[in-house]
């Protein structure tokens, strides 16, 4: 069972469209953090939130986390070719010595 | 500063073989984490180390196991391989406790692990 779920698993779109993915939880986190992930790499850190509530932009990706601090979520606007990957999203909490907890990924494809 | 490095990129076993992956963490760095990537699974966290002492362990059986040098370098080792030990092993640094809020873990490329 995934504390973490993931939605959409795939997504494939046109460049230039809007998205958004999800990261939702029944529990609460005391940060939430997003990678992306690219063919033969290891994921690479985008975004960490602490604060419910918390908005954070870079670029065109923007993250909120939840009020509750038990969901995020990750909007792209204007997709381009190069934000094709697989996203992942990670939780810490303090009950599990702050032990990441990982969702499954929203693998995300942009289409020239 | 170099990046997280990991060895070997690839590697092909049979079924009941042993093997040995090594990361070298970026300098400075003293948590190292590892992790088990499979499609639709996600990361699977296996264990983690801080200076030489492991401090955190997931859900896998004894077959997993590894360490950490003085140097912070670290190795995994999965002892009678199981089919379905065929994934992506991917190993992180980051400067402290793996997880703390702003804490970011480093990851190398992985080592992808065949088993046949």
């Amino acid at each position: 069972t995934q504390l973490l779920e993931q939605s959409p698993q795939f997504l494939s779109i046109q460049e230039g469209e809007n998205l958004t993915v999800y990261c939702n939880s029944s529990s609460v986190f005391s940060s939430l953090q997003w990678y992306r992930q690219e063919p033969g790499e290891g994921p690479v850190l985008l975004v960490t939130v602490v604060t419910g509530g918390e908005v954070k932009k870079l670029k065109r990706l923007t993250f909120q986390f939840g009020d509750a601090r038990k969901d995020s979520s990750l909007h792209i606007t204007a997709a381009q070719p190069g934000d094709t990957g697989l996203y992942l999203c990670a939780g810490a909490q303090e009950d599990s010595n702050y032990q990441l907890i990982w969702g499954a990924g929203t693998k995300l494809i942009i289409k020239p | 500063k170099a990046g997280v490095t990991q060895t070997p990129r690839y590697l092909i076993k049979t079924r009941g073989q042993q093997v040995t992956l090594s990361c070298s963490p970026i300098s400075g760095h003293r948590s190292v984490s590892w992790y088990q990537q499979t499609p639709g699974q996600g990361l699977q966290f296996l264990f983690e180390y801080f200076s030489e002492t492991q401090r955190n362990k997931g859900n896998f059986p004894g077959r997993f196991s590894g360490r950490q040098f003085s140097n912070s370098r670290s190795e995994m080792n999965v002892s009678t391989l199981e089919l379905g030990d065929s994934a992506l092993y991917l190993c992180a640094s980051s400067p402290e406790v793996a997880g703390d809020p702003g804490d970011e873990q480093f990851f190398g490329p992985g080592t992808r692990l065949t088993v046949l």
